[in-house]
Protein backbone atom coordinates (compact mmCIF):
# COMPACT_ATOMS: atom_id res chain seq x y z
CA UNK A 1 0.00 0.00 0.00
CA UNK A 2 1.66 3.35 -1.15
CA UNK A 3 2.37 5.92 1.68
CA UNK A 4 3.65 9.14 2.79
CA UNK A 5 7.67 9.19 3.82
CA UNK A 6 9.81 11.42 5.26
CA UNK A 7 13.22 12.40 5.64
CA UNK A 8 15.09 12.76 7.79
CA UNK A 9 13.35 10.81 10.73
CA UNK A 10 15.68 13.02 13.24
CA UNK A 11 17.13 16.06 12.67
CA UNK A 12 19.63 18.20 15.31
CA UNK A 13 20.69 21.64 14.79
CA UNK A 14 21.99 25.08 15.99
CA UNK A 15 19.91 27.45 16.60
CA UNK A 16 20.12 29.82 13.78
CA UNK A 17 20.28 27.06 11.10
CA UNK A 18 18.55 26.18 8.39
CA UNK A 19 16.51 23.24 7.80
CA UNK A 20 15.33 21.09 4.71
CA UNK A 21 12.01 19.15 6.35
CA UNK A 22 11.66 16.33 3.32
CA UNK A 23 8.25 14.49 2.02
CA UNK A 24 7.41 12.40 -0.40
CA UNK A 25 3.29 12.04 -0.76
CA UNK A 26 1.45 9.69 -1.87
CA UNK A 27 2.11 9.57 -5.98
CA UNK A 28 -1.28 10.52 -7.00
CA UNK A 29 -2.49 13.01 -4.65
CA UNK A 30 -2.71 16.24 -4.97
CA UNK A 31 -3.38 18.11 -1.44
CA UNK A 32 -0.51 18.48 0.59
CA UNK A 33 0.32 19.63 4.47
CA UNK A 34 2.84 20.50 7.35
CA UNK A 35 1.73 20.07 10.66
CA UNK A 36 3.39 20.43 13.92
CA UNK A 37 3.31 18.59 17.35
CA UNK A 38 5.67 20.20 20.31
CA UNK A 39 6.50 17.08 22.38
CA UNK A 40 3.26 16.38 24.87
CA UNK A 41 0.97 18.78 22.92
CA UNK A 42 -1.73 18.35 20.13
CA UNK A 43 -1.09 18.59 16.29
CA UNK A 44 -1.06 21.82 14.49
CA UNK A 45 -1.75 22.74 10.64
CA UNK A 46 1.02 24.83 9.45
CA UNK A 47 0.15 25.10 5.90
CA UNK A 48 -1.86 23.79 2.71
CA UNK A 49 -0.30 22.93 -0.50
CA UNK A 50 -2.57 22.97 -3.92
CA UNK A 51 -1.80 23.09 -7.69
CA UNK A 52 1.83 24.57 -6.78
CA UNK A 53 0.91 26.99 -4.61
CA UNK A 54 -0.17 27.70 -1.01
CA UNK A 55 -3.71 27.45 -0.45
CA UNK A 56 -3.98 28.04 3.32
CA UNK A 57 -1.26 28.65 6.31
CA UNK A 58 -1.59 29.27 10.27
CA UNK A 59 0.19 31.96 12.14
CA UNK A 60 2.60 29.92 12.98
CA UNK A 61 3.81 29.82 9.44
CA UNK A 62 5.74 33.34 9.73
CA UNK A 63 8.13 34.50 7.39
CA UNK A 64 11.04 32.17 8.68
CA UNK A 65 8.84 28.96 6.88
CA UNK A 66 8.21 28.16 3.26
CA UNK A 67 7.40 25.04 1.23
CA UNK A 68 8.26 24.34 -2.09
CA UNK A 69 7.30 20.91 -4.70
CA UNK A 70 10.50 21.44 -6.48
CA UNK A 71 9.69 18.15 -8.73
CA UNK A 72 7.28 15.98 -9.11
CA UNK A 73 7.40 13.84 -5.54
CA UNK A 74 9.09 15.80 -3.08
CA UNK A 75 7.27 18.63 -0.63
CA UNK A 76 9.96 20.51 1.40
CA UNK A 77 9.18 22.04 4.19
CA UNK A 78 12.13 25.07 4.79
CA UNK A 79 13.08 27.01 8.41
CA UNK A 80 15.22 29.52 7.37
CA UNK A 81 16.64 30.34 10.92
CA UNK A 82 15.27 27.88 13.44
CA UNK A 83 14.80 28.97 17.38
CA UNK A 84 14.62 26.71 20.02
CA UNK A 85 10.64 26.53 20.09
CA UNK A 86 11.06 24.98 17.01
CA UNK A 87 11.86 21.64 18.42
CA UNK A 88 8.94 19.60 17.70
CA UNK A 89 7.63 16.42 15.60
CA UNK A 90 7.09 17.74 11.86
CA UNK A 91 4.30 16.06 9.94
CA UNK A 92 3.91 15.62 6.10
CA UNK A 93 -0.06 14.62 5.02
CA UNK A 94 -1.33 14.33 1.73
CA UNK A 95 -4.46 13.48 -0.13
CA UNK A 96 -6.19 12.73 -3.09
CA UNK A 97 -9.26 15.12 -3.53
CA UNK A 98 -10.64 18.08 -1.16
CA UNK A 99 -12.72 15.76 0.31
CA UNK A 100 -10.76 12.75 0.89
CA UNK A 101 -8.68 11.54 3.87
CA UNK A 102 -5.09 12.90 5.00
CA UNK A 103 -2.56 10.49 5.04
CA UNK A 104 0.40 10.92 7.18
CA UNK A 105 3.97 10.63 7.08
CA UNK A 106 5.86 9.20 10.06
CA UNK A 107 7.26 12.57 11.12
CA UNK A 108 10.53 13.93 11.43
CA UNK A 109 11.57 14.92 15.26
CA UNK A 110 13.54 18.42 14.96
CA UNK A 111 15.98 19.03 17.69
CA UNK A 112 17.20 22.85 17.76
CA UNK A 113 19.68 22.82 20.29
CA UNK B 1 -13.47 28.68 13.93
CA UNK B 2 -13.78 25.22 14.55
CA UNK B 3 -12.56 23.17 18.46
CA UNK B 4 -12.21 19.94 19.06
CA UNK B 5 -12.19 19.11 22.75
CA UNK B 6 -11.35 15.75 23.94
CA UNK B 7 -11.96 15.64 28.08
CA UNK B 8 -10.39 12.82 29.24
CA UNK B 9 -6.52 13.18 29.30
CA UNK B 10 -5.67 9.58 30.54
CA UNK B 11 -7.79 6.68 30.26
CA UNK B 12 -6.77 2.67 31.01
CA UNK B 13 -8.48 -0.37 30.22
CA UNK B 14 -7.98 -4.17 30.66
CA UNK B 15 -7.16 -6.18 28.16
CA UNK B 16 -10.18 -7.42 26.19
CA UNK B 17 -12.37 -5.49 27.39
CA UNK B 18 -14.38 -2.39 25.88
CA UNK B 19 -13.59 0.98 26.21
CA UNK B 20 -15.12 4.57 24.73
CA UNK B 21 -13.04 7.69 24.30
CA UNK B 22 -14.81 10.95 24.20
CA UNK B 23 -14.74 13.92 21.75
CA UNK B 24 -16.86 17.05 21.10
CA UNK B 25 -16.47 19.55 18.66
CA UNK B 26 -18.08 23.10 17.66
CA UNK B 27 -18.58 24.54 14.32
CA UNK B 28 -21.34 26.43 12.71
CA UNK B 29 -20.80 24.49 9.50
CA UNK B 30 -23.22 21.83 8.15
CA UNK B 31 -20.59 19.67 6.02
CA UNK B 32 -17.59 18.02 7.57
CA UNK B 33 -15.56 14.81 8.27
CA UNK B 34 -15.18 13.70 11.87
CA UNK B 35 -11.65 11.38 12.40
CA UNK B 36 -10.22 9.12 14.62
CA UNK B 37 -6.04 8.73 14.28
CA UNK B 38 -4.08 6.78 16.86
CA UNK B 39 -0.22 7.89 17.77
CA UNK B 40 1.62 4.80 19.48
CA UNK B 41 5.22 5.46 20.94
CA UNK B 42 6.32 5.37 17.50
CA UNK B 43 4.91 8.97 17.40
CA UNK B 44 3.33 7.83 13.43
CA UNK B 45 -0.13 9.35 13.06
CA UNK B 46 -2.46 6.66 12.02
CA UNK B 47 -6.05 6.49 11.02
CA UNK B 48 -8.35 4.61 12.87
CA UNK B 49 -11.96 5.51 11.58
CA UNK B 50 -13.86 8.08 9.24
CA UNK B 51 -17.20 9.33 9.34
CA UNK B 52 -19.18 11.56 7.24
CA UNK B 53 -21.19 14.29 8.76
CA UNK B 54 -24.34 13.48 6.45
CA UNK B 55 -24.37 9.73 7.22
CA UNK B 56 -26.32 8.99 9.54
CA UNK B 57 -24.71 5.25 10.13
CA UNK B 58 -22.42 5.11 12.47
CA UNK B 59 -18.96 3.80 10.95
CA UNK B 60 -17.08 0.60 12.32
CA UNK B 61 -13.84 -0.58 11.17
CA UNK B 62 -13.25 -3.93 12.68
CA UNK B 63 -13.01 -3.43 16.76
CA UNK B 64 -13.36 0.10 16.34
CA UNK B 65 -16.80 2.03 16.02
CA UNK B 66 -17.78 5.77 16.37
CA UNK B 67 -21.16 7.31 18.17
CA UNK B 68 -21.94 9.99 16.28
CA UNK B 69 -24.57 11.88 17.65
CA UNK B 70 -24.55 15.27 15.17
CA UNK B 71 -27.24 17.38 17.09
CA UNK B 72 -24.82 16.54 20.37
CA UNK B 73 -21.94 17.52 18.82
CA UNK B 74 -20.29 14.58 19.90
CA UNK B 75 -18.16 11.31 17.82
CA UNK B 76 -17.20 9.01 20.75
CA UNK B 77 -15.21 5.62 20.06
CA UNK B 78 -15.35 2.73 20.97
CA UNK B 79 -12.66 -0.05 21.05
CA UNK B 80 -13.77 -3.63 21.71
CA UNK B 81 -12.26 -6.44 22.77
CA UNK B 82 -9.10 -3.91 23.23
CA UNK B 83 -5.44 -5.19 22.79
CA UNK B 84 -2.27 -4.73 23.84
CA UNK B 85 -0.93 -2.71 20.60
CA UNK B 86 -3.94 -0.30 21.36
CA UNK B 87 -1.83 1.40 23.59
CA UNK B 88 -1.42 5.00 22.02
CA UNK B 89 -2.52 8.46 22.21
CA UNK B 90 -6.25 8.65 20.41
CA UNK B 91 -7.05 12.25 18.47
CA UNK B 92 -10.05 13.18 17.42
CA UNK B 93 -10.05 15.01 14.20
CA UNK B 94 -12.32 17.67 12.85
CA UNK B 95 -12.22 19.05 8.77
CA UNK B 96 -14.54 20.87 6.56
CA UNK B 97 -15.47 19.43 3.21
CA UNK B 98 -16.21 21.14 -0.09
CA UNK B 99 -14.20 22.48 -2.27
CA UNK B 100 -10.80 23.02 -0.78
CA UNK B 101 -7.56 22.13 0.91
CA UNK B 102 -8.65 22.43 4.40
CA UNK B 103 -6.70 21.17 7.43
CA UNK B 104 -7.60 19.43 10.37
CA UNK B 105 -8.06 20.42 13.86
CA UNK B 106 -7.52 18.26 16.44
CA UNK B 107 -8.31 17.73 19.84
CA UNK B 108 -5.71 17.37 22.56
CA UNK B 109 -5.65 13.39 23.03
CA UNK B 110 -6.34 10.74 25.14
CA UNK B 111 -3.86 8.19 26.71
CA UNK B 112 -5.17 5.34 26.55
CA UNK B 113 -3.05 2.39 28.37
CA UNK B 114 -4.31 -1.18 27.62
CA UNK B 115 -3.17 -3.06 30.46
CA UNK B 116 -2.87 -6.93 30.64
Amino acid sequence: EPEVTQTPSHQVTQMGQEVILRCVPISNHLYFYWYRQILGQKVEFLVSFYNNEISEKSEIFDDQFSVERPDGSNFTLKIRSTKLEDSAMYFCASKIGSTDTQYFGPGTRLTVL
Amino acid sequence: AQTVTQSQPEMSVQEAETVTLSCTYDTSENNYYLFWYKQPPSRQMILVIRQEAYKQQNATENRFSVNFQKAAKSFSLKISDSQLGDTAMYFCAFILTGAGSYQLTFGKGTKLSVIP
